[in-house]
């Protein structure tokens, strides 16, 4: 696609509930990230992907958040027994390799835990 | 605390030129970012200077480096109304950017 897609755009949960948050990132990018944009903590880098490999998930704030990438290209980004410290937008960044690391962001995913 | 720090709130004329600072910690960042982000909406990317450049051009656009003070900076000219947002500066010292808290840019008329 022309720039990077994420989807929902926005979503609204209840507390306890699952929710998964899909980034399709820009043809032919093999690095795909995921970032977090809270008001209280900023910008927060969550996880990275190279091709289908996530080699380092310490920025995931906790075992309830998981992300899988299938195919080095769509990514899922699953957020178990949501919390209301969850609610943050989230956002997904793609480039054309680790190496060439100029990130594009898709427009996010606002999540709104109730 | 943040490794990438600046200003908060940057208040301007229409016309005149912005310019937003921003210092970062990390010398062996090999690009240095500027992201804009308008309400509602993601990180747009603005430009990027790799670090071993003084300087970067584009359009309205300046980026200047010191990378002896680890400044770096973005001067818009000519600023207009659309210019109106947040404006984050990004450091890359491995494959994750570090962003600072942003910049809210205000242009008055």
């Amino acid at each position: 696609g022309a720039g990077v897609s994420q989807s929902p755009s926005n979503k609204v949960t209840e507390k306890g509930k699952d929710v998964e948050l899909r980034c399709d990132p820009i043809s032919g990018h093999t690095a795909l990230y995921w970032y977090r944009q809270s008001l209280g903590q900023g910008l927060e880098f969550l996880i990275y992907f190279q091709g289908n490999s996530a080699p380092d998930k310490s920025g995931l704030p906790s075992d309830r958040f998981s992300a899988e990438r299938t195919g080095g290209s769509v990514s899922t980004l699953t957020i178990q027994r949501t919390q209301q410290e969850d609610s943050a937008v989230y956002l997904c960044a793609s480039s054309p390799s680790l190496g060439e690391n100029i990130q594009y962001f898709g427009a996010g995913t606002r999540l709104s835990v109730l | 605390g943040e490794d990438v720090e600046q200003s908060l709130f940057l208040s301007v004329r229409e016309g005149d030129s912005s310019v937003i600072n921003c210092t970062y910690t990390d010398s062996s960042s090999t690009y240095l970012y500027w992201y804009k982000q308008e309400p509602g909406a993601g990180l747009q990317l603005l430009t990027y200077i790799f670090s071993n450049m003084d300087m970067k051009q584009d359009q309205r656009l300046t980026v200047l480096l010191n990378k002896k003070d680890k400044h770096l900076s973005l001067r818009i000219a000519d600023t207009q109304t659309g210019d109106s947002a947040i404006y984050f500066c990004a450091e890359n010292p491995d494959y994750k950017l570090s962003f600072g808290a942003g910049t809210t840019v205000t242009v008055r008329a």
